[in-house]
C-alpha cells in the first residue's frame, strides 16, 4: 500500500532553516509528483507547491519563491522541502502528498509540526 | 490564481441527515479538476472526490460530487457519526493549486 512517512517535529528559532523529509513506499516513486501543503494552527490548508519526481521540475506558490526549495532523491524515494528564513507565522503542520494530474492529492503523509519560536 | 469560496462555513446536522456543501471558483476550473477532502482533528486530509464527481478508492457511495465550470457541490447522504469533520475543496487544474477555506459539518 502507498505510504508517505515524514520526519519528526522540529523547533526552530526565527531566521533559521528547516528541512522536512517525506519517504514514499508502495508505488513507483517517479509515477507521481510530490506536493507540499501547510496548515497553521486552527487554520485551513495552504498549497505551497509541488515537484515532479520524474524530472525534478518544480512549481512554487509565488509567496514562497526564494524561501522554499523542494527536491527529491529517487535512489531513496524521498522528497524534501527546505524553508529558509523562518518566521513565527511559518509555525504550522507541513504535509507532503502525492500529486497526479487527473486525481489530485491521493495520498498524504502524517504531517510534520514545525514550530518557530525564540 | 483561482480563489475557491466554500459555503456555508459551518453546517449543523444530525446523523442520518443530508449535507450539501458548495464550492464556488473565481474562474472556470480546467477539465473539472476539482477535488474534495475530509479532515478530522489531528489527522491528515483524505481524498474523497476527484475530477468533480469521481469517488476515490474506498470512499462510501453516500459521498457524491457534482458540478462544472465555477460551481461544485459535495453531497453526503445519510450522515454517519464518522462524517462529522471539516471538508475542503481544491482545484488542481491550473497553478497554483488552491484550496477553499474549509467547511465544518458538526453535530446538531
Amino acid at each position: 500500500q502507498v505510504q508517505l512517512v515524514q520526519s519528526g517535529a522540529e523547533v526552530k528559532k526565527p531566521g533559521a532553516s528547516v528541512k522536512v523529509s517525506c519517504k514514499a513506499s508502495g508505488y513507483t516513486f517517479t509515477s507521481y509528483g510530490i506536493g507540499w501543503v501547510r496548515q497553521a494552527p486552527g487554520q485551513g490548508l495552504e498549497w505551497m507547491g509541488w515537484i515532479s519526481a520524474y524530472n525534478g521540475n518544480t512549481n512554487y506558490v509565488q509567496k514562497f519563491h526564494g524561501r522554499v526549495t523542494m527536491t527529491t532523491d529517487t535512489s531513496t524515494s524521498t522528497a524534501y522541502m527546505e524553508v529558509r528564513s523562518l518566521r513565527s507565522d511559518d509555525t504550522a503542520m507541513y504535509y507532503c502528498t502525492t500529486v497526479a494530474y487527473t486525481t489530485g492529492c491521493d495520498y498524504w503523509g502524517q504531517g510534520t509540526l514545525v514550530t518557530v519560536s525564540s | 490564481e483561482i480563489v475557491l469560496t466554500q459555503s456555508p462555513g459551518t453546517l449543523s446536522l444530525s446523523p442520518g441527515d443530508r449535507a450539501t456543501l458548495s464550492c464556488r471558483a473565481s474562474q472556470s476550473v480546467s477539465s473539472s479538476y476539482l477535488a474534495w477532502y475530509q479532515q478530522k482533528p489531528g489527522q491528515a486530509p483524505r481524498l474523497l472526490i476527484y475530477g468533480a464527481s469521481r469517488r476515490a478508492t474506498g470512499i462510501p457511495d453516500r459521498f457524491s460530487g457534482s458540478g462544472s465550470g465555477t460551481d461544485f457541490t459535495l453531497t453526503i447522504n445519510r450522515l454517519e457519526p464518522e462524517d462529522f469533520a471539516v471538508y475542503y475543496c481544491q482545484q488542481y487544474g491550473s497553478s497554483p493549486y488552491t484550496f477553499g477555506q474549509g467547511a465544518k459539518v458538526d453535530i446538531k
